[in-house]
């Protein structure tokens, strides 16, 4: 069975820092997606990660993808308070047909 | 611009009432699912469909049911409603695998 784990859960940040969100993943994949949540609203779609290696930068999130270490990366650059929001990564079994989702991460940027 | 949209929004249901949550994507998109979301934590998956006639138990099937008609729709239909299946439900779709999820707005359901 497919695990995904973020870390941290809760992250509280000072605006103009830069932070990093991790996603490890428990089996063989080469597919993983990165979304954005605002409380009360559906999942926006921020990045999908398809090969060992991918890097994909939006404004001031950069999302990375190791496969052998089963590992992503969200990193954040100084941070807004616009970023506020809880962000999940899923990982799509190598079937290709089912994402599993993490936990989340919930970001607050404060001013 | 429609893209998936879920029907109905809010719902209360009683225990043992049934009732159906409609999905329609107007993308042509092959793949579709059902996910719920617990308070403060990710999606489960509970069914998906690769296409029309064709569907697959996620995560957390047990209580519900589909059916994949039509490459548009694919409603979830839940049976004697339990407390436990409180959630926030969403539907989503794509093209094919490896393809960007789009998911629909939500609708929230609540069981007493």
């Amino acid at each position: 069975e497919l695990k995904v784990e973020q870390n941290p859960l809760f992250l509280s940040m000072q605006e103009g820092k830069n932070y990093t969100i991790y996603c490890n993943y428990s089996t063989t994949s080469d597919r993983l997606y990165w979304y954005r949540q605002d409380p009360g609203k559906s999942l926006e779609s921020l990045f999908v990660l398809l090969s060992n290696g991918a890097v994909k930068q939006e404004g001031r999130l950069m999302a990375s993808l190791d496969t052998k270490a089963r590992l992503s990366t969200l990193h954040i650059t100084a941070a807004v308070h616009d970023l506020s929001a809880t962000y999940f990564c899923a990982v799509e079994e190598t079937s290709g047909s089912r994402l599993t989702f993490g936990e989340g991460t919930q970001l607050t940027v404060n001013p | 611009n429609a893209g998936v949209t879920q029907t109905p929004k809010f719902r209360i249901l009683k225990i043992g009432q049934s009732m159906t949550l409609q999905c329609t994507q107007d993308m042509n998109h092959n793949y579709m699912y059902w996910y719920r979301q617990d308070p403060g934590m990710g999606l489960k998956l509970i069914y998906y469909s690769v296409g029309a006639g064709i569907t697959d138990k996620g995560e957390v099937p047990n209580g519900y049911n589909v059916s994949r008609s039509t490459t548009e729709d694919f409603p979830l239909r839940l049976e004697l409603a339990a407390p436990s299946q409180t959630s926030v439900y969403f539907c989503a779709s794509s093209l094919k695998a490896g393809n960007t999820i789009y998911f629909g707005e939500g609708s929230w359901l609540t069981v007493v």
